[in-house]
């Protein structure tokens, strides 16, 4: 089974804190994915990575920023938190291929208040 | 750009009956996939069911079976025999289709979600 595990569960920081959120994907995949989801709002992608190093922006980019080093890890990165940051946070990941409707595959979410 | 509603933000159902969840999309493209994930209190996403536009049949998973109407862009989800496990936040997902290029074509939509309660 893919595995896509984020590091940190449940996260309480302080308002102009420098937030890192971790993930890691076991299966080689060459896209990851970081998602916020807030109620009402569903789930709206903040940046993913197609490669190593490389990273596009997604919907809601504004107060974040992203580092690919390795394939296998995607680190989400908030420079200074802000309160309107508190909301849970999905890492996922999914392969490249010409069968490019495969499925996408989510870490457990990480929870991160913002005090 | 591409949007998906998901109209009924809460649905109950008891158990062992049936319930269908309704979505509907927009979007000027000819090929493309159709997602429902399931959501569970505190536990991972993972997929329900996946529907490719080209495919003219409706796509089936045991009891969860999609509705697909492309002409209306609608794509519901009917749940059979609900189960207690049932219970969770669905989110109907859509995604470009496309060949070769990882960029611009990766990236899924997701509707708000409804949250599906079971009633035993």
């Amino acid at each position: 089974d893919v595995k896509v595990t984020q590091s940190s569960r449940y996260l309480v920081k302080r308002t102009g804190e420098k937030v890192f959120l971790e993930c890691v994907q076991d299966m080689d995949h060459e896209n990851m994915f970081w998602y916020r989801q807030d109620p009402g709002l569903g789930l709206r992608l903040i940046y993913f990575s197609y490669d190593v190093k490389m990273k596009e922006k997604g919907d809601i980019p504004e107060g974040y920023s992203v580092s690919r080093e390795k394939k296998e890890r995607f680190s989400l990165i908030l420079e200074s938190a802000s309160t309107n940051q508190t909301s849970m946070y999905l890492c996922a990941s999914r392969p490249t291929g010409l069968n490019s409707g495969n499925t996408i595959y989510f870490g457990e979410g990480s929870w991160l208040t913002v005090v | 750009a591409q949007t998906v509603t998901q109209s009924q933000p809460e649905m109950s159902v008891q158990e062992a009956e049936t319930v269908t969840l309704s979505c509907t999309y927009d979007t000027s493209e000819s090929d493309y996939y159709l997602f429902w994930y399931k959501q569970p209190p505190s536990r991972q996403m993972i997929l329900v069911i996946r529907q490719e536009a080209y495919k003219q049949q409706n796509a089936t998973e045991n009891r969860f079976s999609v509705n697909f109407q492309k002409a209306a862009k609608s794509f519901s989800l009917k749940i059979s025999d609900s189960q207690l496990g049932d219970a969770a936040m669905y989110f109907c997902a859509y995604r470009s289709a496309g060949f070769g290029s990882n960029f611009g074509n990766e990236k899924l939509t997701f509707g708000t979600g409804t949250r599906l309660t079971i009633i035993p």
